[in-house]
C-alpha cells in the first residue's frame, strides 16, 4: 500500500534552532517524494522534491531508501518558516496518484 | 491571469442534500485532483483525473462523485451518502505525467463545506 506518515502534528522550536520534520513512507517500488508548505492564509505550494536535490529557503531533504524516510531539515529556523508542512509521495506506476501525509505544523518562536 | 479557481469559498448544506463544488483551471493541465483536508489527518485524495472523460477513485471516494467532461473543469459532488462531509476541500491540477518530469502541482484556494 502507498502511505506517507508524518509522526509529529506539531513541532515547536526557537528561532535559530535546527529543525527536522519527519516523513516516513511505505511503497514497494521507486517512489518520488515531495515536501509541500502551506503558509497561513495561502495556497499549498511545492517546497522541494527529492529528484532535484535542491535546497529551498535553506531546507533540504534526503531520500533514505533503507529507512524509507524523507525528513526535511533546516539548520537554523526562522520565524517566517512557521507553517504547515506536508510530505507527499508519487508512486512509480505513473498513475498520477499523489498521496500526502498528515502534515506537521512548524511553530518557530522568537 | 492563469490559475485554479474553486467556488464557492464557503458553502453550507443541509443534511440529506447533494452539493457540487466547482474547480476550474486555465493552465491547460490534463491532470486534476480533489483532496479533503481535515485537522490532524492532512490531505486525503478523493478522486483524480489524468485526462478528459476519465477519472479514478482515490482513498476516500465513498459518498463523492466527479465528472471530467471538459479539460478545464473537474467538479466534485458531495452526496448525501457522505457521512461526515464537513471539511475543507482542495482542488489541484498539473500537466500529464508531470510530477515525474519535474513539473509541479498547483492548488486552488479551497472550499469550506459545512453541513448544518
Amino acid at each position: 500500500a502507498q502511505r506517507v506518515t508524518q509522526p509529529e502534528k506539531l513541532l515547536s522550536v526557537f528561532k535559530g534552532a535546527p529543525v527536522e520534520l519527519k516523513c516516513n513512507y511505505s511503497y514497494s517500488g521507486s517512489p518520488e517524494l515531495f515536501w509541500y508548505v502551506q503558509y497561513s492564509r495561502q495556497r499549498l505550494q511545492l517546497l522541494l522534491r527529492h529528484i532535484s536535490r535542491e535546497s529551498i529557503k535553506g531546507f533540504t531533504a534526503d531520500l533514505n531508501k533503507g529507512e524509507t524516510s524523507f525528513h526535511l531539515k533546516k539548520p537554523f529556523a526562522q520565524e517566517e518558516d512557521s507553517a504547515m508542512y506536508y510530505c507527499a509521495l508519487l508512486g512509480s506506476s505513473n498513475t498520477g496518484k499523489l498521496i500526502f501525509g498528515q502534515g506537521t505544523t512548524l511553530q518557530v518562536k522568537p | 491571469d492563469g490559475g485554479i479557481t474553486q467556488s464557492p469559498k464557503y458553502l453550507f448544506r443541509k443534511e440529506g442534500q447533494n452539493v457540487t463544488l466547482s474547480c476550474e483551471q486555465n493552465l491547460n493541465h490534463d491532470a486534476m485532483y480533489w483532496y479533503r483536508q481535515d485537522p490532524g489527518q492532512g490531505l486525503r485524495l478523493i478522486y483524480y483525473s489524468q485526462i478528459v472523460n476519465d477519472f479514478q477513485k482515490g482513498d476516500i471516494a465513498e459518498g463523492y462523485s466527479v465528472s471530467r467532461e471538459k479539460k478545464e473543469s473537474f467538479p466534485l459532488t458531495v452526496t448525501s451518502a457522505q457521512k461526515n462531509p464537513t471539511a475543507f476541500y482542495l482542488c489541484a491540477s498539473t500537466t500529464p505525467q508531470p510530477l515525474r518530469s519535474g513539473n509541479t502541482i498547483y492548488f486552488g484556494e479551497g472550499s469550506w463545506l459545512t453541513v448544518v
